[in-house]
C-alpha cells in the first residue's frame, strides 16, 4: 500500500529564512505528486504538482519542489518565508493510471515569526 | 464560479443520530472524495466515485455511506454517529486527466 511521511511535525523559522520540507512516498510505480497547504481554518489549496517531464516543480507564490525518483522523495521548497506562509503544508501521493487514492502525509505545520 | 461547495459547515449530533453531509460541484469534474482530518492524522479518504452512479470505499469507509446520484453532487451519510466520527470532513473532485484536485471548504462534525 501506497505511505506518505513528511519528516517534520512542526517547524518554526524566522522571516527570510529558506525552508525545506520532507516528504517521501513508497510506491514502487510511476506516481502523481502534490503539494497542498491549508492555511489557518480553510480548506486546502494546491500549490504545485508534478506529473512528468522536469522533476523541478515551480508553483504558486514562490514555492518549489523537486521530485528525485531513486530516493522516493518530493521535498518542498521556499528561499526565503514570509509571515504569510504560516500554515499547514500536506504532501500528497496518487499512482497514475491505477488507484483512485489519493494518500496524504500527516501534515507539517509551519509558523513564521515576524 | 463556486468550485466545491459543502453544506453544512458545522454541525452537532448526538450520538445515535443520523445526518447526511452534501457536496456540489459546478466543475463538471468527473471524480468526486470524502476526506476526513484529524489531528496528526492528515487527511484519510472515506468514500469516492469515478462517476454518476458509481462509488468506492476508500481508507476508513466504516460508518460511512455514500451516493452519487447525479454528477454535481456527492453525499456522505452516517446513519448512527459516534463520538469516534468527530473531525473536519472534506470533499473535493477533480476532472479526468492529469489535474490536481480541488476542495471544499470543509464540515466541521461534533458527536456529543
Amino acid at each position: 500500500a501506497q505511505s506518505v511521511s513528511q519528516h517534520n511535525h512542526h517547524v518554526i523559522l524566522s522571516e527570510a529564512a529558506s525552508l525545506e520540507l520532507g516528504c517521501n512516498y513508497s510506491y514502487g510505480g510511476t506516481v502523481n505528486l502534490f503539494w497542498y497547504v491549508q492555511y489557518p481554518g480553510q480548506h486546502l489549496q494546491l500549490l504545485l504538482k508534478y506529473f512528468s517531464g522536469d522533476p523541478l516543480v515551480k508553483g504558486i507564490k514562490g514555492f518549489e519542489a523537486e521530485f528525485i525518483k531513486s530516493k522516493f522523495s518530493f521535498n518542498l521548497r521556499k528561499p526565503s518565508v514570509q509571515w504569510s506562509d504560516t500554515a499547514e503544508y500536506f504532501c500528497a501521493v496518487k499512482s497514475q493510471g491505477g488507484s483512485e487514492k489519493l494518500v496524504f502525509g500527516k501534515g507539517t505545520k509551519l509558523t513564521v515569526n515576524p | 464560479n463556486a468550485g466545491v461547495t459543502q453544506t453544512p459547515k458545522f454541525r452537532v449530533l448526538k450520538t445515535g443520530q443520523s445526518m447526511t453531509l452534501l457536496c456540489a460541484q459546478d466543475m463538471n469534474h468527473e471524480y468526486m472524495y470524502w476526506y476526513r482530518q484529524d489531528p496528526g492524522m492528515g487527511l484519510r479518504l472515506i468514500h469516492y466515485s469515478v462517476g454518476e452512479g458509481t462509488t468506492a470505499k476508500g481508507e476508513v469507509p466504516d460508518g460511512y455511506n455514500v451516493s452519487r446520484l447525479k454528477k454535481q453532487n456527492f453525499l456522505l451519510g452516517l446513519e448512527s454517529a459516534a463520538p469516534s466520527q468527530t473531525s473536519v470532513y472534506f470533499c473535493a473532485s477533480r476532472r479526468d486527466g492529469n489535474y490536481g484536485y480541488t476542495f471544499g471548504s470543509g464540515t466541521r462534525l461534533t458527536v456529543v
